[in-house]
């Protein structure tokens, strides 16, 4: 039973599409992220959602929109990609946002910009 | 949120305790330590927080100083499924939302 379900685990694609990651979470939370994981391997939170309204924008560009259409869910649709873009993300969630609440990871979707 | 450091490897044998420190003199009083792990390929995993007082679960302990400026997260008995980067993670800023700000970590191998 996996709480934190992304697809697709991995995304290979050419600069200038159009792609989307699908996330689900199970464990009955109300917040959600997405973060990115660069070829460094740092770790950086992008977007959070709460209720399925938007608390964090990380100064991430535009080409990258999350949608959450219900509490369970954050989509992220990034356009235009770049060669840049090519990293591991994760979406996360957790019980609130407040500082106790610990946050439940998903395995990552791997995006490769040829 | 306040900035942490750690070592960027360790090694520990298997079956003995893994005692990764962390320093995050910086932490102030309503800020929060928490650990979570990467083990490769995966995502990070959630391990344990707290904010003063020692904290056990089943993965393991953390201990906090009195002045809170650093932390230890002992793993009781390492396994070899244990090796992966462990990051301690001071948390509390409503700016950030709350996000988690994850550094290098620590490296861990656990060895047979």
């Amino acid at each position: 039973d996996t709480a934190v379900s992304q697809t697709p685990k991995y995304l290979v694609t050419q600069m200038g599409n159009d792609k989307s990651i699908k996330c689900e979470q199970n464990l009955g939370h109300d917040t959600m992220y997405w973060y990115k994981q660069d070829s460094k391997k740092f770790l950086k939170i992008m977007f959070s959602y709460n209720n399925k309204e938007l608390i964090i924008n990380e100064t991430v560009p535009n080409r990258f929109s999350p949608k959450s259409p219900d509490k369970a869910h954050l989509n992220l649709h990034i356009n235009s990609l770049e060669l840049g873009d090519s990293a591991v993300y994760f979406c996360a969630s957790s019980q609130g946002y407040g500082v106790g609440q610990p946050q439940h990871f998903g395995d990552g979707t791997r995006l490769s910009i040829l | 949120d306040a900035k942490t450091t750690q070592p960027t490897s360790m090694d520990c044998a298997e079956g003995r305790a893994a005692n990764l420190p962390c320093n995050h003199s910086t932490i102030s009083g309503n800020e929060y330590v928490y650990w979570y792990r990467q083990i490769h390929s995966q995502g990070p995993q959630y391990i344990i927080h707290g904010l003063k007082n020692n904290e056990t679960n089943e993965m393991a302990s953390l201990i906090i100083t009195e002045d809170r400026k650093s932390s230890t997260l002992i793993l009781p008995h390492a396994t070899l499924r244990d090796t992966a980067v462990y990051y301690c993670i001071v948390r509390g800023s409503i700016d950030s939302g709350y996000a988690l700000n994850f550094g290098k970590g620590t490296s861990l191998l656990v060895t047979p």
